[in-house]
């Protein structure tokens, strides 16, 4: 069974500066992907960011960028230029290829300083 | 394109009764797959289904169970509820789900308090 991990259950950063948000993972298999989710304060869960485990780059979505270390098993997500809208709970997620079902980290807790 | 909808939106029930919550996919979505949010828990994975079939199914209680109709909506139902059960229902639905990767999308939720 695949298990995600996400250490920091807080962090905040202040505005306009950069935070990244560690995530591991578990698995034996060879062909994955993962998935940072976002979920706002009473709002719902948005995806920020997805990255196939056979492409070796990493991926990025305009202020969002991830380290994907595959040997590692690790899969971290940068935040630049934080903004206050960036105040979330964030979720490291974990899909096996042929899988039905998201895998979750138990999340951070993200506030940006104004 | 409409998002994920589900009803409804809050529910309060008393142990022992049973619930039924509703799901209706991104419009060309064919796969819909349900998870429990708890504070303690965090998201765990209930069931998914695509083509009305179930596919996968998490680890929770035969009180758990959960349908899609040929239109893509799914309903899940909780049976004798118990306190436990309180938590946020979220469904989402993905394109076929599975093979490749499929980005899935939430919907709000069902936030469901057991009395």
């Amino acid at each position: 069974a695949q298990t995600v991990t996400q250490s920091q259950p807080e962090m905040s950063v202040q505005e306009a500066e950069t935070v990244t948000l560690s995530c591991t993972y578990d698995t034996s298999e060879s062909n994955y992907y993962l998935f940072w989710y976002k979920q706002p304060p009473s709002r719902q869960m948005i995806l920020v960011i997805r990255q196939e485990a056979y492409k070796q780059q990493n991926a990025t979505e305009n202020r969002f960028s991830v380290n994907f270390q595959k040997a590692a098993k690790s899969f971290s997500l940068k935040i630049s230029d934080s903004q206050l809208g960036d105040t979330a709970m964030y979720f490291c997620a974990f899909s096996g290829a042929g899988s039905y079902q998201l895998t979750f980290g138990k999340g951070t807790k993200l506030s940006v300083i104004p | 394109k409409a998002g994920v909808t589900q009803t409804p939106r809050y529910l309060i029930k008393t142990r022992g009764q049973q619930v039924t919550l509703s799901c209706s996919p991104i419009s060309g979505h064919r796969s819909v797959s349900w998870y429990q949010q708890t504070p303690g828990q965090g998201l765990q994975f209930l069931f998914e289904y695509f083509s009305e079939t179930q596919r996968n199914k998490g680890n929770f209680p035969g009180r758990f169970s959960g349908r899609q109709f040929s239109n893509s909506r799914s309903e899940m139902n909780v049976s004798t509820l118990e306190l436990g059960d309180s938590a946020l229902y979220l469904c989402a639905s993905s394109l076929v789900g599975g093979l490749t990767g499929d980005t899935q999308y939430f919907g709000p939720g069902t936030r469901l308090t057991v009395l």
